[in-house]
């Protein structure tokens, strides 16, 4: 079965500190990445695309196929960033099971 | 530009009962996903409608149907409920019928079976 692997349930981090989420895939021909997240009392959305190489709020992301990685990272989180942060990949539309990042001040 | 709406909000079904819920894609979109969360998991794909066709199915039996209608709004039924059907269920639209696309999805409706 084609897996989207976060391997942790919650993050707590303070402010100002660096912060990465990890996500694993399982490999399938041309993967494509996403990470979605959900701000609280909000819907899902997207947060960012592997193919769209930018920064989000201060998030990346690379794609390291030879480890079938997309790890999140973010250098100095924000309180506005605590939040559930899902990873996804273009098969099926598969979801990871999601991250709860707490950013305490 | 108007976004996903799903109706209705919440629900409570009795086991073995039929449920119908429903998507309102946002506009310019042409794709429909469904999919079910138990709490504290992910999202788990359902399937996704594509031209008024179903476009790919995730690992549910056949009592979980759906429907696209011309204007791409879109119906999830249930039969047989089961208890373990109680989820959040959302909805997601989508151009272009392909899975590389970036989702767009609704509040969901929160289904409790009994």
């Amino acid at each position: 079965a084609q897996r989207v692997t976060q391997p942790e349930k919650l993050l707590s981090v303070f402010k100002g500190a660096p912060v990465e989420l990890k996500c694993n895939y399982s490999y399938s021909g041309s993967p494509e990445l996403f990470w979605y997240v959900q701000y609280s009392r909000q819907r899902l959305q997207l947060l960012l695309r592997h193919i769209s190489r930018e920064s989000i709020k201060g998030f990346t992301a690379d794609l390291n196929k030879g480890e079938t990685s997309f790890h999140l990272k973010k250098p100095f989180a924000q309180e506005e960033d605590s939040a559930m942060y899902y990873c996804a990949r273009n098969y099926k539309l598969s979801f990871g099971a999601g991250t709860t990042v707490t950013v305490r001040a | 530009e108007t976004g996903v709406t799903q109706s209705p909000t919440h629900l409570i079904k009795t086991r073995g009962q039929q449920v119908t819920l429903r998507c309102s894609s946002q506009s310019g979109h042409n794709t429909v996903s469904w999919y079910q969360q138990a709490l504290g998991q992910g999202p788990q794909f359902i399937f996704q409608y594509y031209r008024e066709e179903e476009n790919g199915r995730g690992n549910f039996p056949p009592r979980f149907s759906g429907l696209q209608f011309p204007n791409y709004s879109s119906e999830l039924n249930v039969n047989a409920l089961e208890l373990d059907d109680s989820a959040l269920y959302l909805c997601a639209s989508s151009w272009g019928g392909s899975y590389n696309s970036p989702l767009h999805f609704g509040n969901g409706t929160r289904l409790t079976v009994t």
